[in-house]
């Protein structure tokens, strides 16, 4: 089974400019979510999504930052215009159950690491 | 707010030497713990969930983790390290929604 994918691996662009990072979920995982952890702090929830719909955005930063999920499958999160501060590492997890029932867990890409200069 | 600290940044083992990082969360309520491991180059991964009954938790490569409600603690416990365990560690907390809370991540050495 394919695990989370998440592309690119590692972008590298210029403070204003905008970038685009996709996720691919496990076939079949409802759930969606992006984290992201930036200068090696802590890992920060963004926003979570069951199917195409937002059921928690409330670690969006800004409004710099959009993500979508069309058609309930793959993930964008776009920045636009890029600042210094959002260099870090985005992370993409899907899930199939929820966090609170006991077969719940997040499932993990390698993560897109973003570099602004 | 809801808050997870675990206390070392950084740990340096020899191989066969035991393993104990310490994880504290700051929410009262029913929680759900986790430790997520990330290897070198790799996707972060569950080790073990503490959901509710036994407070001594198993999991994968003879992992252990003990939730103490009192203490507000998960430790994270191995009684022989490994130079494969050499990673990043991750406590998280599932006290909200669907959000897991982090702490700031632990990463272990272990020389051979």
């Amino acid at each position: 089974e394919a695990g989370v994918t998440q592309f690119p691996s590692h972008s590298v662009i210029e403070k204003g400019q905008t970038v685009t990072l996709r996720c691919d979920p496990i076939s079949g995982h409802d759930n969606l979510y992006w984290y992201r952890r930036v200068m090696g702090k802590e890992i920060k929830f963004l926003l979570h999504f069951v199917k195409e719909s937002k059921q928690d955005e409330s670690g969006m930063p800004n409004n710099r930052f959009l993500a979508e999920r069309t058609g309930g499958t793959y993930s964008t999160l776009k920045v636009q215009p890029a600042e210094l501060e959002d260099s870090g590492v985005y992370f993409c997890a899907s899930s199939q159950d929820s966090l609170y029932v006991r077969t719940g867990e997040l499932f993990f890409g390698e993560g897109s690491r973003l570099t602004v200069l | 707010a809801q808050s997870v600290s675990q206390h070392n940044h950084h740990v340096i083992l020899s191989e066969a030497a035991s393993l104990e990082l310490g994880c504290n969360y700051s929410y009262g309520g029913t929680v759900n713990l986790f430790w997520y491991v990330q290897y070198p180059g790799q996707h972060l991964q569950l080790l073990l969930k503490y959901f509710s009954g036994d407070p001594l938790v198993k999991g994968i490569k003879g992992f252990e983790a003990e939730f103490i409600k009192s203490k507000f603690s998960f430790n994270l416990r191995k009684p022989s390290v490994q130079w494969s365990d050499t990673a990043e560690y991750f406590c998280a907390v599932n006290a909200k929604g669907n959000m897991l809370t982090f702490g700031g991540g632990t990463r272990l050495m272990v020389k051979p």
